[in-house]
């Protein structure tokens, strides 16, 4: 299947600096990339959809000056969790899709610690 | 997308199949069986997929019932590393990009025991 790489697999950082993950398409483009959060021992929640070359659109309830998503390129989507608090620390997974195929691929998710 | 029901949890000896419920009884015409997993601090792998004839592959088989209301996720012998929150999915099939979001459930807790 398609190779979808997330940087960092973990990071911690210091409440109010800003954390910037990585989700890169390695074999293939990706005109649409997703965001996903997961809480311990919950499922993954739909935080935005990363369109290459326009806006993201967030879902309900996700602030988007919070949350800044970049997909500059049909194989690079980045999230930029800003002025991050211990609230925010979560696993968050991207995920992308190849034209031809109907079937998501997920990156390895990056696990962030915000202490 | 159509709702899905899972049991939480389910147990399963190594060696032995691993049979995985899932009821969608609102699914639409069109709309598809999805089936990932997500083993413990990873992301989510893609296992298989289907919409009305059951399907095998590499990694395990889906069994749609005739009326498409529930399926069967089928690993015909499981090893401890398949022990995984397994997720069935339904949604439309779309090779455009933004009708690719997947919405996840509970899930299957699958725990594969010696």
């Amino acid at each position: 299947g398609a190779v979808v790489s997330q940087h960092p697999s973990r990071v911690i950082c210091k409440s109010g600096t800003s954390v910037k993950i990585e989700c890169r398409s390695l074999d293939f483009q990706a005109t649409t990339m997703f965001w996903y959060r997961q809480f311990p021992k919950q499922s993954l929640m739909l935080m935005a959809t990363s369109n290459e070359g326009s806006k993201a659109t967030y879902e309900q309830g996700v602030e988007k000056d919070k949350f800044l998503i970049n997909h500059a390129s049909l194989t690079l989507s980045t999230l930029t969790v800003t002025s991050a608090h211990p609230e925010d620390s979560s696993f968050y997974i991207c995920s992308a899709n190849e034209v031809t195929l109907t079937e998501a691929f997920f990156g390895q998710g990056t696990r962030l610690t915000v202490v | 997308d159509a709702k899905t029901t899972q049991p939480p949890s389910m147990d399963c000896a190594e060696g032995r199949a691993a049979n995985l419920p899932c009821n969608h009884s609102t699914i639409s015409g069109n709309e598809y069986v999805y089936w990932y997993r997500q083993i413990h601090s990873q992301g989510p792998q893609y296992i298989i997929h289907g919409l009305k004839n059951n399907e095998t592959n590499e990694m395990a088989s889906l069994i749609i019932t005739e009326d498409r209301k529930s399926s069967t996720l089928i690993l015909p012998h499981a090893t401890l590393r398949d022990t995984a929150v397994y997720y069935c999915i339904v949604r439309v099939a779309s090779f455009t990009g933004g009708g690719n979001k997947l919405t996840f459930g509970t899930g299957t807790q699958l725990k594969v025991e010696l």
